[in-house]
């Protein structure tokens, strides 16, 4: 186990409704990477936090925004949910000096 | 665009025999390399970490590391039905962040 938690584990949403994703970090790490893996691929960078602040973002629209709070957890929201957000959604803590990311367990996310 | 790429196999290895997975990356200047497993339905877990040309033992695990040849590869000795799942090379370029390939999926046969 990592020490990385995410909530919920699994999510059932319809189309163009939002969703709000949480996850909280190792302790002691102060970065939050937040990543989607779709079915048989690997997971796909969406952004970084680090001191609360974006610090880095993938090929993703807008309507893919993140926060960061002071002990360091962090949400991923999604707006205007599409069927092909449906995936594996990752977090992932790490020191912001290392690059070693240590994952949670994910949140399966179904848009039907 | 930076690009890692794997073969997504299925790979199907003896038990007991050496699984060798491999990985290429397209920036010369990488300098970080990673071997997370992932099994079905599970989030990827770290295996080994490697940064400089050569080989990078851990237990059972061996990273053998090539930046001339822009190449990464994974080891794996007495290979076990436990080792069955899918194997992700992820590189960091330079300032970017983490670049993942599509993953092996690797089976190994008792």
């Amino acid at each position: 186990e990592t020490g990385v938690t995410q909530s919920p584990t699994h999510l059932i949403k319809t189309r163009g409704q939002q969703v709000t994703l949480r996850c909280s970090s190792q302790s002691g790490h102060n970065t939050v990477s937040w990543y989607q893996q779709a079915l048989g691929q690997g997971p796909q960078f969406i952004f970084q936090y680090y001191r609360e602040e974006e610090n880095g973002r993938g090929n993703f629209p807008p309507r893919f925004s993140g926060l960061q709070f002071p002990n360091y957890s962090s949400e991923l929201n999604v707006n205007a949910l599409e069927l092909d957000d449906s995936a594996l959604y990752l977090c992932a803590s790490s020191y912001i000096t290392e690059e070693t990311q240590y994952f949670g367990p994910g949140t399966r996310l179904l848009v039907l | 665009q930076k690009e890692v790429e794997q073969n997504s196999g299925p790979l199907s290895v003896p038990e007991g025999a050496i699984a060798s997975l491999n990985c290429t990356y397209s920036d010369r200047g990488s300098q970080s390399f990673f071997w997370y497993r992932q099994y079905s339905g599970k989030s990827p877990e770290l295996i080994m970490s490697i940064y400089s040309n050569g080989d990078k033992e851990d237990g059972r695990f061996t990273a053998q590391l090539n930046k001339a040849s822009q190449y990464v590869s994974l080891l794996i000795r007495d290979s076990q039905p436990s080792d069955s799942a899918t194997y992700l090379c992820a590189v960091h370029f330079g300032n970017e962040k983490l670049t993942f390939g599509t993953g092996t999926r690797l089976t190994i046969i008792p």
